[in-house]
């Protein structure tokens, strides 16, 4: 069992609709939870950190934690066509992203 | 301000060479990282400096080395290049005013043949 699994997708939504991607991991001393996107062939930018139990909003993306079920969400509402991009689940036991273990990703198409 | 810089962007090499990939920083942050990311995978983590002095070794060190030149950069050499290491590789910086903020550098596309 990999440490930090993702859907492996591709995930494809309409334009306007909401976009849900998931990631669970299998360490439960896990602290610290990080969402990045990456278009292609660029490199990863960080969107989202979350390390409580519970929902953190910022704009139109929102991540969930559920440390119980062990399992992050990001959901990102009115989903737009610059959304496309693969997007990156990072586990750590601490706030250096740095050193945090990465999931494969899950690449979301959004379609006009 | 340009961030984190990476040289080369492209690189191919036979089997068996050698070759540093370079890295710097501008943002005086005390944390640098090496990763390398395979083809529809995650990153994963070669080497990491938490500090000017201090090199790590991350998940995936075997065929690296690393230098932490200074605060600035921080440089990874393959020694004797193998195909399983075609790859891309991505530097990144952490350190300012939040660590959870991971600054990468545009990525070297590496094939070894």
């Amino acid at each position: 069992q990999k440490e930090v699994e993702q859907n492996s997708g591709p995930l494809s939504v309409p334009e306007g609709a909401i976009a849900s991607l998931n990631c669970t991991y299998s360490d439960r001393g896990s602290q610290s939870f990080f969402w990045y996107r990456q278009y292609s062939g660029k490199s990863p930018e960080l969107i989202m950190f979350i390390y409580s139990n519970g929902d953190k909003e910022d704009g139109r993306f929102t991540a969930q934690l559920n440390k119980a079920s062990q399992y992050v969400s990001l959901l990102i509402r009115d989903s737009q066509p610059s959304d496309s991009a693969t997007y990156l689940c990072a586990v750590g036991f601490n706030t250096n992203a740095g050193k945090s273990t990465f999931g494969d990703g899950t690449t979301l198409t959004v379609k006009p | 301000n340009a961030g984190v810089t990476q040289t080369p962007k492209f690189q191919v090499l036979k089997t068996g060479q050698s070759m540093t990939l370079q890295c710097a920083q501008d943002m005086n942050h005390n944390s640098m990282y090496w990763y390398r990311q395979d083809p529809g995978m995650g990153l994963r983590l070669i080497y990491y400096s938490a500090s000017e002095g201090t090199t790590d070794k991350g998940e995936v060190p075997n065929g690296y080395n690393v230098s932490r030149l200074n605060k600035r950069e921080f440089s990874l050499r393959l020694e004797s290049a193998a195909p399983s290491q075609t790859s891309v590789y991505f530097c990144a910086s952490s350190g300012g005013q939040g660590y959870e903020k991971l600054f990468f550098g545009s990525g070297t596309q590496l094939s070894v043949l």
